[in-house]
């Protein structure tokens, strides 16, 4: 099976750098993945990486060690609008996703 | 260009009842997708389709969910009867074939069984 492994809620300062981590334990994937979910609305896409290293895009970067199971977001120069919760998710053949339980960010003034 | 389209956007029902869900994916997405979020969890892919096939229903409570995709375009997911643990948002996705690791999501359906 597939484990993933995030914290379930963090809070940060407008303007702060902050980064979400993700470990996971699987026996084989293509991808690793970010989707922003703001509350009640659907996910929406972020960034993914399939070679080990650092994804920019923005004011969000997202990292993978395939070696030592784990990745994370970074997010730049926080605003109030990054409130929401970010799904880390691993892609398997076909395109499935298996989503971890997300991270809950508060963004406070 | 319209995003994917989901409806109705609320449903509530008893334990027992029956209730459909319908997609509409973005014109030109050949996969699609159905997942199951409940309250405080990421979400939990059901089925996925490609054009009219199905590619993976490994997740599906067969005894009681059903879906189909009989166009290869619109999409409808039943739930017959429902439980209580039925409770949740129901997500339709769809991607490109060939752009799979980019899903593009509809608004939901929160179902709430009483």
């Amino acid at each position: 099976g597939q484990n993933i492994d995030q914290p379930t809620e963090m809070t940060a300062t407008e303007g702060a750098i902050v980064q979400i981590n993700c470990t996971y334990q699987t026996s084989g994937f293509n991808g690793l993945f970010w989707y922003q979910q703001h509350a009640g609305e659907a996910p929406t896409f972020l960034s993914y990486n399939v070679l080990d290293g650092l994804e920019e895009k923005g004011r969000f970067s997202s990292f993978l060690s395939r070696s030592k199971g784990y990745s994370y977001l970074l997010l730049k120069e926080l605003q109030m609008k990054d409130s929401a919760s970010y799904l880390c998710a691993l892609g398997n053949q076909g395109g499935k996703l298996i989503f971890g339980q997300g991270t809950e960010l508060s963004v406070k003034p | 260009e319209a995003g994917v389209a989901q409806s109705p956007r609320y449903k509530i029902i008893e334990k027992r009842q029956s209730v459909a869900f319908w997609c509409n994916p973005i014109s030109g997405h050949a996969t699609l997708y159905w997942y199951q979020q409940i309250l405080g969890q990421g979400p939990k892919l059901l089925i996925q389709f490609q054009n009219n096939g199905v590619v993976d229903d490994s997740q599906l409570p067969k005894d009681r969910f059903s879906a189909e995709r009989l166009k290869g375009v619109d999409s409808t997911l039943k739930i017959q009867p429902a439980k209580l643990e039925d409770s949740a948002v129901y997500l339709c996705a769809s991607s490109l074939m060939d752009r799979d690791y980019e899903q593009f999501f509809g608004p939901g359906t929160r179902l709430t069984v009483l």
